[in-house]
């Protein structure tokens, strides 16, 4: 069974700090995904890494896939209340289009 | 685009009662989602339709849920008969399936809160 395991599960962190989070898993996967989701709405994409050892900048997030697609980061820096939000990461399973996400990390950003 | 489209945002309903929520997807996306999400168990896959078809139904709990899509532009959730463990946000997503099964990623609805009383 393909998991997805985040850390850490929630962060609370005042405005101007650097964070990262992390998206693991004992599985390869073909490409992995991040999602925001805020509060009262549904999760929106982020961003899409697909080569091993790929980083993709976002304005301040900086997303990485790791060498053997087992694993991926997620690195905010100078964090803003705005970026306050459930973090998913999710990636497609073998064999199939349904995608598997994550439980998230519950980010807080104090002004 | 507009998005994708769920409707009712919020629903209160009593237990045994039947309940229905709607999805409009994005025009020319080829899947279509429907999970659930609570804080015990993040979101769980429902159901997934192609084409309109249904796919894989092995994520709906019980008997009590059913899902169609009629047509490319809806698709509804029925739930019946509710009860109080149903209560989550339900939502719809929406995606398109790139060359050579590349998966661009879902577009979410806002999604419709449950609460069954």
């Amino acid at each position: 069974t393909q998991l997805l395991e985040q850390s850490p599960q929630f962060l609370s962190i005042q405005e101007g700090e650097n964070l990262t989070v992390y998206c693991n898993s004992s599985s390869v996967f073909s490409s992995l995904q991040w999602y925001r989701q805020e509060p009262g709405e549904g999760p929106v994409l982020l961003v899409t890494v697909v080569t091993g050892g790929e980083v993709k900048k976002l304005k301040r997030l900086t997303f990485q896939f790791g060498d053997a697609r087992k694993d991926s980061s997620l690195h905010i820096t100078a964090a803003q209340p705005g970026d306050t939000g459930l973090y998913l990461c999710a990636g497609p399973n073998t064999g199939g289009f349904k995608t598997i996400f994550g439980a998230g990390t519950r980010l807080f950003v104090k002004a | 685009d507009a998005g994708v489209i769920q409707s009712p945002r919020h629903e209160v309903t009593e237990m045994g009662q039947e309940v229905t929520l709607r999805c409009k997807p994005i025009s020319g996306h080829d899947y279509l989602f429907w999970y659930r999400q609570t804080m015990m168990r993040g979101l769980e896959l429902l159901i997934y339709f192609n084409n309109n078809v249904p796919i894989d139904d092995s994520g709906m709990p019980e008997d009590r849920f059913s899902a169609k899509m009629p047509n490319a532009s809806f698709s509804t959730l029925k739930i019946q008969p509710s009860e109080p463990r149903d209560s989550a946000v339900y939502f719809c997503a929406s995606s398109l399936l790139g060359t050579g099964g590349f998966n661009y990623g879902y577009t979410f609805g806002s999604g419709t809160r449950l609460t069954v009383v």
